[in-house]
């Protein structure tokens, strides 16, 4: 069974870093691209980036690119995003799904919440 | 940048309704679009990929359509579960921008 898990919510400071992550499991993850999507409260859905994890390259929305940062470690089957100086704006939940070329963002992980306060 | 634009933004429709959600892409997709459901609280789910492909235990009472810059997902009759919103996507190789989202509330 295909499942991405997310890790859990976390409340940060404005100005500190943080990585939050996301563990595939139940296929090959070196197949299958990673994409990040944020949700602010009550709003919609926007797509930050992709990372292809058989070898790291990432393409990113230009909203995105520069603010943070799409990583994957292939020997844990984990994708990671990353901000080195967050914001208040940076509050939301933050999906990661598997892409798939044809078929679109088919497996979404549960959702990791970002609270900056 | 490739824009996507959803309408309505929002829709009441009672138990039973045909509804159909349109979304126009700025420039021509092909039919790399896909369309995902989201219910308050959840992630989003896959509905139907490159423009009219339904997912596997998807509801046939769910379709999609079009090609180029326009495209339609219809609900043939609306059931109490379908109260969500809908979002689409383009999705090729650098990018996969969302529509800004159609809630379909109940009338």
């Amino acid at each position: 069974e295909v499942q991405l898990v997310q890790s859990g919510a976390q409340v940060k400071k404005p100005g500190e870093s943080l990585r939050i992550s996301c563990k595939a499991s139940g296929y090959r993850f070196s197949t299958y691209w990673i994409t990040w999507v944020r949700q602010m409260p009550g709003k919609g859905l926007e797509w930050m980036g992709r990372i292809d994890p058989s070898d790291s390259s990432t393409n990113y929305s230009p909203s995105f690119q520069g603010h943070v940062t799409i990583s994957a470690d292939k020997s844990i089957s984990t994708a990671y995003l990353q901000w080195n100086s967050l914001q208040a704006s940076d509050t939301a939940m933050y999906f990661c799904a598997r892409h798939n070329l044809i078929s679109a963002d088919d497996y979404w992980g549960q959702g990791s919440l970002v609270t900056v306060s | 940048d490739i824009q996507m634009t959803q309408s309505p933004s929002t829709l009441s429709a009672s138990v039973g309704d045909r509804v159909t959600i349109t979304c126009r892409a700025s420039q021509s997709i092909s039919s790399w679009l896909a369309w995902y459901q989201q219910k308050p609280g959840k992630a989003p789910k896959l509905l139907i990929h490159k423009a009219s492909i339904l997912e596997s235990g998807v509801p046939s009472r769910f379709s999609g359509g079009g090609s180029g810059t326009e495209f339609t997902l219809t609900i043939s009759s609306l059931q109490p579960d379908d109260f969500a919103t809908y979002y689409c996507q383009q999705y090729d190789y650098y990018s996969g921008t969302f529509g800004q989202g159609t809630k379909v509330e109940i009338k």
